[in-house]
């Protein structure tokens, strides 16, 4: 399978713990997003990475979120001192440029 | 924050019905619209990248139409199948400066019932 692929698919943590997702987009695709989907809404951008460049991160982000995408790859979404309102599935989205975006299924966190 | 907004938010219709949903966004410095399909347990999946205005584009039962002067694009399904039971999320992508992203509305939740 050649497409977009996320890791864990689904977490369960205590409240105050640290967790990290992984994402491996399709190989040849430079541009990597994060969003994240609550019940109810769209998905909401987190953080997007040209290459290993991160050129933009969403103001409604707290600095307990950190995203890395070190060698240009694969990339990292870490949330230090999870709360409860991180619940959230957390989505992985790849693209060679600016057309259509490919996702991968998702990592749903739960935060006790 | 861009206001994107998609109706009906939810639709329940009958195998064959035809059904349209509306997605409106700021018509101001637009670049493209984006169409997803997101069925449960699975992946996004893209419809439709409407760039022009009056574009319109087919796939299968699935068109879509766009409106760049006013803000919308409508999304047409025509003799709905039980397999198109699906969230239709549409996602503007509006030049502000900030970078090249998507910008996605709540969705229209459809459900197609036998």
């Amino acid at each position: 399978d050649t497409g977009v692929s996320q890791d864990p698919r689904h977490k369960i943590t205590k409240r105050g713990q640290n967790v990290t997702f992984r994402c491996d987009p399709i190989s040849e695709h430079n541009r990597l997003y994060w969003y994240r989907q609550t019940l109810g809404q769209g998905p909401e951008f987190l953080t997007y990475f040209q290459n290993e460049a991160q050129l933009e991160k969403s103001r409604l982000l707290s600095d307990r979120f950190s995203a890395e995408r070190p060698k240009g790859s694969f990339s990292t979404l870490e949330i230090q001192r999870t709360e409860q309102g991180d619940s959230a599935m957390y989505l992985c989205a790849s693209t060679p440029e600016t057309g259509e975006l490919f996702f991968g299924e998702g990592s749903r966190l739960t935060v006790l | 924050i861009l206001n994107v907004e998609q109706s009906p938010q939810s639709l329940h219709v009958q195998e064959g019905d035809s059904t349209n949903f509306t997605c409106s966004f700021p018509s101001s410095n637009f670049y493209a619209l984006h169409w997803y399909r997101w069925e449960t347990a699975k992946s996004p999946e893209a419809l439709f990248v409407m760039t022009l205005n009056g574009d319109e584009k087919k796939k299968g039962r699935i068109s879509a139409t766009l409106n760049t002067k006013e803000g919308y694009s409508y999304l047409y399904i025509k003799g709905s199948q039980p397999e198109d039971s699906a969230t239709y999320l549409c996602a503007p992508n509006i030049l502000t400066g900030g970078g090249n992203k998507l910008t996605f509305g709540t969705g229209t939740q459809l459900k197609v019932e036998l």
